[in-house]
């Protein structure tokens, strides 16, 4: 069964820092692997897709890597800002008899101040 | 706005009503999803819906009836829940089951058992 593990749990960092957040996974078998960001209370926000054949995707200040063989993502943020102030999660998908689901991780709540 | 609508936002319910949660999609998705995110834990698949037809259910107990009448709707239908049940019902939706797209997410449904 596919497990996903987020590191650190939470994050506190003062604006203008510049972060990364780590995801791991313990089947390689992925199709792919997104980054979400969760404001409280609220759904989830897409950031980042990336495909199980590519290295790395960028958005703005976020950048995502993938190293599928050994099951690790990271999530950059260049420039924190307070606005980025939200729990992000790390999800995965896999095929066989699990096609559409993504397993998600505990995520790393990240508070950046002023 | 991620093009995936859930009504209503937030729902108190005793452990004896029956209530329904709706889920609208207008992305063109052929395939949708019902998660349930607790305090706590991992966000948990529970349906899956590709083309009105169920796919997965992820052990979910029979208390919880979806229904997909067509591929932009999806409901959630409660029945005799338990103050466990307590928590953010989430709708996803994407292209297709293969798991190679990228999935849009719902603000979510609070949902509190008294």
């Amino acid at each position: 069964k596919q497990e996903v593990t987020q590191i650190p749990a939470a994050l506190s960092v003062p604006e203008g820092e510049n972060l990364v957040l780590n995801c791991s996974f313990t089947d390689s078998a992925i199709y792919n692997l997104q980054w979400f960001r969760q404001d409280p209370g609220k759904g989830l926000t897409s950031l980042l897709l990336i495909q199980s054949s590519q290295r790395e995707q960028t958005s703005g200040r976020l950048n995502a890597s993938l190293d599928k063989s050994s099951g690790r993502s990271t999530l950059y943020i260049a420039a924190s800002q307070p606005g980025d102030s939200a729990t992000y999660l790390c999800a995965v998908t896999t095929g066989g008899s699990t096609l559409g689901r993504l397993y998600f991780g505990r995520g790393t709540q990240l508070t950046v101040w002023p | 706005e991620t093009g995936v609508t859930q009504t209503p936002r937030h729902l108190v319910m005793g452990m004896t009503n029956k209530k329904s949660l709706k889920c609208e999609q207008h992305l063109g998705h052929n395939a949708m999803y019902w998660y349930k995110q607790s305090a706590k834990k991992p966000l948990e698949l529970m349906f899956v819906y590709n083309f009105k037809e169920q796919t997965e259910n992820n052990s979910v107990p029979s208390r919880f009836s979806p229904e997909c009448p067509n591929s932009s709707h999806l409901f959630l239908h409660l029945h005799t829940l338990q103050p466990e049940d307590s928590a953010l019902y989430l709708c996803a939706s994407s292209q297709d089951i293969t798991g190679i797209l990228e999935a849009f997410f719902g603000q979510g449904t609070r949902l509190t058992v008294v």
